[in-house]
């Protein structure tokens, strides 16, 4: 299995410029996962997914954060606009989903810095 | 007070030393406990999950104390290459909503 997917894996923007993140989940995993990384507040779950239905976003900072899941292979983590703060590493991970005592795969990580 | 608390270290410990980290969490509904180790610019990784009664995986032992509302990990005979920061993981409640500590960094030292 390939694991976690992320794309881009590294991302320069400037600010007031749109971002997307994407992210290709391990098949059959029913969950999946948007975390947020910086150095002062560790890391963050930002929004998860069951069967492609969005189940908490409490994470997510402001309405200038999306996500969606389309389909059960993709989701996307889009920032309009970006602001400098947002600068972080992204990370998407699935789990199974049979038990909350199941882990999380995570994905190798999207470095975003917004200039 | 934070939901999920460790001890950022570093704790800089010799080759063959053993060491331990705890871990405090807030929430008594948790059911799911793990640590996981992140290298240096690397995705966070399942090191253990950590069960009521314990265990015990190689050099690594985890516990859970509900009472107390803590969860431990003892590294014996550390390598150099158990340098990383390792993570506390608790979930809220019932649910898929996984809160993770800050982690603690552990330099292992030749």
């Amino acid at each position: 299995d390939a694991g976690v997917i992320q794309s881009p894996r590294h991302e320069v923007t400037e600010m007031g410029q749109e971002v997307t993140l994407r992210c290709k989940p391990i098949s059959g995993h029913d969950y999946l996962f948007w975390y947020r990384q910086t150095m002062m507040r560790g890391l963050e779950l930002l929004i998860y997914f069951n069967n492609n239905v969005p189940i908490d976003d409490s994470g997510m900072p402001e309405d200038r954060f999306s996500a969606k899941m389309p389909n059960a292979s993709f989701s996307t983590l889009k920032i309009q606009p970006s602001e400098p703060r947002d600068s972080a590493v992204y990370f998407c991970a699935s789990s199974p989903g049979t038990s909350v005592r199941e882990t999380q795969y995570f994905g190798p990580g999207t470095r975003l810095l917004v200039l | 007070r934070k939901e999920v608390e460790q001890d950022p270290g570093p704790f800089n410990v010799p080759e063959g030393a053993t060491v331990a980290f705890n871990c405090t969490y807030s929430n008594s509904a948790s059911q799911s406990f793990f640590w996981y180790r992140q290298d240096c610019r690397k995705e966070p990784k399942l090191l253990m999950s950590v069960y009521s009664s314990g265990n015990e995986d190689g050099r690594f032992t985890a516990q859970l104390n509900r009472a107390s509302q803590y969860i431990s990990l003892l590294i014996r005979d550390s390598k150099l290459s158990d340098s990383a920061t390792y993570l506390c993981v608790v979930n809220k409640g019932g649910t898929y909503k996984y809160i993770f500590g800050t982690g603690t960094r552990l330099k292992v030292l030749a």
